[in-house]
């Protein structure tokens, strides 16, 4: 199944380490954003961008860092920074039309432990 | 700020019971609405959205504005329809989407 990829699908990180979960998307959607799903509170929304070489911050975007340097692809950065970066973490892209939102498609994810 | 709220974590029926899954939400505007489902080893996918008015895997939802709830129904709960399921709310520009803390569903024999 296509469509959004996630790599890796588990990654370790040792204390005071940035790592970065890599998202790639082969629909031409405009828009993609990252999320963390911790047990118990669903989905938080970290970075999400709208267009290339453009993003946002999210909810809960300190201790991380994104870029947007081509439509398909959208890395996060987990940085030592964050403190309990223990959790899973998703990629979704969706089209942007006016002013309908449109469905969102999301990735297999990427499970990141600490060391 | 937008809070979107599933009171039950896990919901448990019997194969041919009647489903409603309990999402309210408080958002200061016109809110679109989303269901979304993930199965067991599947990915997180859209399920309905309320402007679609449509039915989907037997499952509707209707937007009660006046009670700020967006419950999910099935008259007829299926054992494939063991799942997790999210409501979610469109809050604002962008197409963020919100999302409540998710209720299990699990359909017994």
């Amino acid at each position: 199944d296509g469509g959004i990829t996630q790599s890796p699908k588990y990654l370790f990180r040792k204390e005071g380490q940035n790592v970065t979960l890599s998202c790639e998307q082969n629909l031409n959607h405009d828009a993609m954003y990252w999320y963390r799903q911790d047990p118990g509170q669903g989905l938080r929304l970290i970075y999400y961008s709208q267009i290339v070489n453009d993003f946002q911050k999210g909810d809960i975007a300190e201790g991380y860092s994104v870029s947007r340097e081509k439509k398909e692809s959208f890395p996060l950065t987990v940085t030592s920074a964050q403190k309990n970066p223990t959790a899973f973490y998703l990629c979704a892209s969706s089209l942007l039309q006016g002013y309908s939102n449109q469905p969102q498609h999301f990735g297999d994810g990427t499970r990141l432990s600490i060391l | 700020a937008q809070r979107v709220t599933q009171p039950e974590k896990l919901l448990s029926v019997f194969k041919g019971a009647p489903v409603e899954l309990k999402c309210n939400y408080s958002y200061s505007g016109s809110p679109e609405l989303f269901w979304y489902v993930q199965y067991s080893r599947q990915r997180l996918q859209l399920l309905l959205r309320h402007i679609s008015r449509e039915s989907i895997k037997g499952f509707t939802a209707d937007l009660n504005k006046g009670e700020t709830s967006f419950h999910l129904k099935k008259p007829f709960a299926q054992e494939e329809d063991s799942a997790m399921y999210y409501c979610a709310p469109s809050t604002g520009g962008g197409n963020k989407l919100t999302f409540g803390t998710g209720t299990q569903l699990k359909v017994e024999l």
